[in-house]
């Protein structure tokens, strides 16, 4: 089955910095990469995703990468700011598993004033 | 006010004792899951529905039971046979032919 892996589990940078969020997967059938924001005691919000048939895909500070031939794919937050502050999540999804979700462990980012 | 509703935000229960969470979407989505984290854990499958009157184990449904009678509702029971059942429980819903799945606020759960 599908096997998501995410790194770096911990991530500090300074307000104005840019963050990078690498996600590997194992299954070459996935097709759905979402990302997700999960503040403290909240549940998780989709803040980007991208489908296999794109390479890349931006909105405004965030942005996120896919290399299919490697099988991995990467979230880029660019002027962090200390509501950037979160536990951030990848997911891989696939039809040959009901295109459900298999996530990543995630990695806390903390933006420092 | 559209949305996915948890209750209760949070929840005690003694060892042996069964509980239900509740889950209610009014987006109109067809599938509706049951996730569990816990700390420093990404999110682990329990359940799914992809239809009314229709569900499917996830990858550690054992000890859990759901139910679904209604497209808005998906309740999850913890019964006393999950061994380590203190988590944070998360439930989503997504609309067929559509990919995204979103979630609710989340039910804290712990046995004391």
């Amino acid at each position: 089955g599908e096997n998501v892996e995410q790194h770096p589990s911990t991530l500090s940078v300074q307000e104005g910095d840019s963050a990078v969020i690498k996600c590997t997967y194992s299954d070459s059938a996935s097709n759905y990469f979402p990302w997700y924001k999960q503040e403290l005691g909240k549940g998780p919000q989709l803040i980007i995703d991208i489908r296999s048939n794109v390479g890349e895909k931006k909105d405004q500070r965030i942005a996120v990468t896919l290399n299919k031939t490697a099988k991995h794919f990467s979230l880029h937050i660019t002027e962090t700011q200390p509501e950037d502050s979160a536990v951030y999540f990848c997911a891989a999804s696939t039809y040959n598993y009901g295109q459900n979700f298999v996530f990543g462990p995630g990695t806390r980012l903390s933006v420092l004033p | 006010d559209g949305g996915i509703t948890q209750s209760p935000k949070y929840l005690f229960r003694k060892e042996g004792q069964n509980v239900t969470l509740s889950c209610e979407q009014n987006l109109n989505h067809d599938a509706m899951y049951w996730y569990r984290q816990d700390p420093g854990q990404g999110l682990r499958l329990i359940y799914y529905s992809q239809i009314v009157n229709d569900f499917q184990k996830g990858d550690i449904a054992e000890g859990y039971s759901v139910s679904r009678e209604k497209k808005e509702s998906f309740p999850l029971t913890v019964t006393s046979a999950q061994k380590n059942p203190t988590a944070f429980y998360l439930c989503a819903s997504r609309l067929e032919s559509t990919d995204t799945q979103y979630f609710g606020p989340g039910t804290r759960l712990t046995v004391l």
